[in-house]
């Protein structure tokens, strides 16, 4: 199976920063790289599908890079409603594995 | 619009079987392929399983191979989780999510609110 890590766990920032979260995966994955964004009591939602394609809807300044094995995920200008974990997901293989999560909260 | 709402969470004891259900309308369920994920409390996202459209190619996490079977009715637009043998590790919120395949890539773009699975003794 395909690990996932993350880093950092988590991490403080302040509305109007740029926030990047790093993302590894235990073999290459090409570009079956998904990011996901999930706040306290609610159900995920996709943010970048295929490493830096924007699913509709999500603003701009959410974006992703990255291939093979490490991947990054860049939020700039920080707003209120970014305070969420963020979680990376490779669908190259089954188990479609997740990373652990980045809690990005307020300082 | 797109809804998936999953039903069938309880509280059951160890080895004990459980079936969940997920809803789904507002799109043509039968040409998805559909996943269920789980979330144990204040923990991460854990993938479970994941059928193709038809229902002919299922796929599982270790963890619940041999335990779960994921099916589907394409006729009542439900699809199903049935959980047997369960284990106090598989105590969980489980949401169903479809997956759509864009330029080449699949991901999961919607969700349920999701179904809380107890299992304690």
């Amino acid at each position: 199976d395909i690990q996932m890590t993350q880093s950092p766990s988590s991490l403080s920032a302040s509305e109007g920063d740029r926030v990047t979260v790093t993302c590894r995966a235990s073999q290459t994955i090409s570009t079956y790289l998904n990011w996901y964004q999930q706040k306290p009591g609610k159900a995920p939602k996709v943010l970048i599908y295929g490493v830096s394609s924007l699913q509709s809807g999500v603003p701009s300044r959410f974006s992703g890079s990255g291939s093979g094995t490490d991947f990054t995920l860049t939020i700039n200008n920080l707003q209120p409603e970014d305070f969420a974990t963020y979680y990376c997901q490779q669908t190259y293989s089954t188990p479609f594995t997740f990373g652990p999560g980045t809690k990005v909260d307020i300082k | 619009e797109v809804q998936l709402v999953e039903s069938g969470g309880d509280l059951v004891q160890p080895g004990e079987s459980l079936r969940l259900s997920c809803a789904a309308s507002g799109f043509t369920f039968s040409r998805y392929w559909m996943h269920w994920v789980r979330q144990a409390p204040g923990k991460g996202l854990v993938w479970v399983s994941r059928i193709n459209h038809d229902g002919s190619s299922p796929s599982y996490a270790d963890s619940v191979e041999g335990r779960f079977t994921i099916s589907r009715d394409n006729a009542k637009n439900t699809l199903y989780l049935q959980m047997n043998s369960l284990k106090v590790e598989d105590t969980a919120v489980y949401y169903c999510a479809r997956a759509t395949y864009t330029s080449g890539w699949y991901m999961s773009d919607y969700w349920g609110q999701g179904t809380l699975v107890t299992v304690s003794s």
